[in-house]
């Protein structure tokens, strides 16, 4: 089955310890792409990679770091984490076109809380 | 102003009602246009691409209006399952492959 797998999928943690979501397409997609999803505000990217090796920030790439080291893989690293970093994340991947019309498909959810 | 307008809603609406979402966006240089189906807590998936000569899908038809940079969905027949939050996504195409999402419409299909 074709799928976008994430986690873990609820995570509670303090402030400043480090943690990982991780992130796994079984697609073949180039592409992968992080978000996050605040009431309000709706999804923002965080950072997205256009192959293996190549990355880049999005809308508010502050506080993390990603890699990609193999295709299929794409996690996301929170090394401080604060208290504003409590939401709702997503990872997606699709193809890659030159007008971008191709869908993307998301991962479950990661439901965050740093206290 | 926001890259990707949208009313929040609720719409609140009788099974068998047609229901129509409108959303505007600001960058003219947008390439590609989509609804994607939220529903509550879950991931976005994605309801249909928005063609410039109208699609239709069932009982959903999508419109893109490029000269006045909106896009419009409409539901005819509503079921109680089209009850989600319905977002409004604009892909700038090129190099960066970058969705700008709507903040979405909730629906409320009412029996």
């Amino acid at each position: 089955e074709a799928q976008v797998t994430q986690n873990p999928r609820y995570l509670i943690t303090v402030t400043g310890k480090k943690l990982t979501v991780t992130c796994s397409q079984n697609m073949n997609h180039e592409y992968m792409s992080w978000y996050r999803q605040d009431p309000g505000l709706g999804l923002r990217q965080i950072y997205y990679s256009m192959n293996v090796e190549v990355t880049d920030k999005g809308d508010v790439p502050e506080g993390y770091k990603v890699s990609r080291k193999e295709k299929r893989n794409f996690p996301l690293i929170l090394e401080s984490p604060s208290p504003n970093q409590t939401s709702l994340y997503f990872c997606a991947s699709s193809l890659v076109g030159d007008k971008g019309s191709y869908e993307q498909y998301f991962g479950p959810g990661t439901r965050l809380t740093v206290t | 102003r926001k890259e990707v307008e949208q009313d929040p809603g609720p719409f609140n609406v009788p099974e068998g009602a047609t229901v129509a979402f409108n959303c505007t966006y600001s960058n003219s240089a947008s390439q590609s246009f989509f609804w994607y189906r939220q529903d509550c807590r879950k991931e976005p998936k994605l309801l249909m691409s928005v063609y410039s000569s109208g699609n239709e899908d069932g009982r959903f038809t999508a419109q893109l209006n490029r000269a006045s940079q909106y896009i419009s969905l409409l539901i005819r027949d509503s079921k109680l399952s089209d009850s989600a939050t319905y977002l409004c996504v604009v892909n700038y195409g090129g190099a960066t492959n970058k969705l700008i999402f709507g903040t979405g419409t909730l629906l409320a299909v009412q029996p």
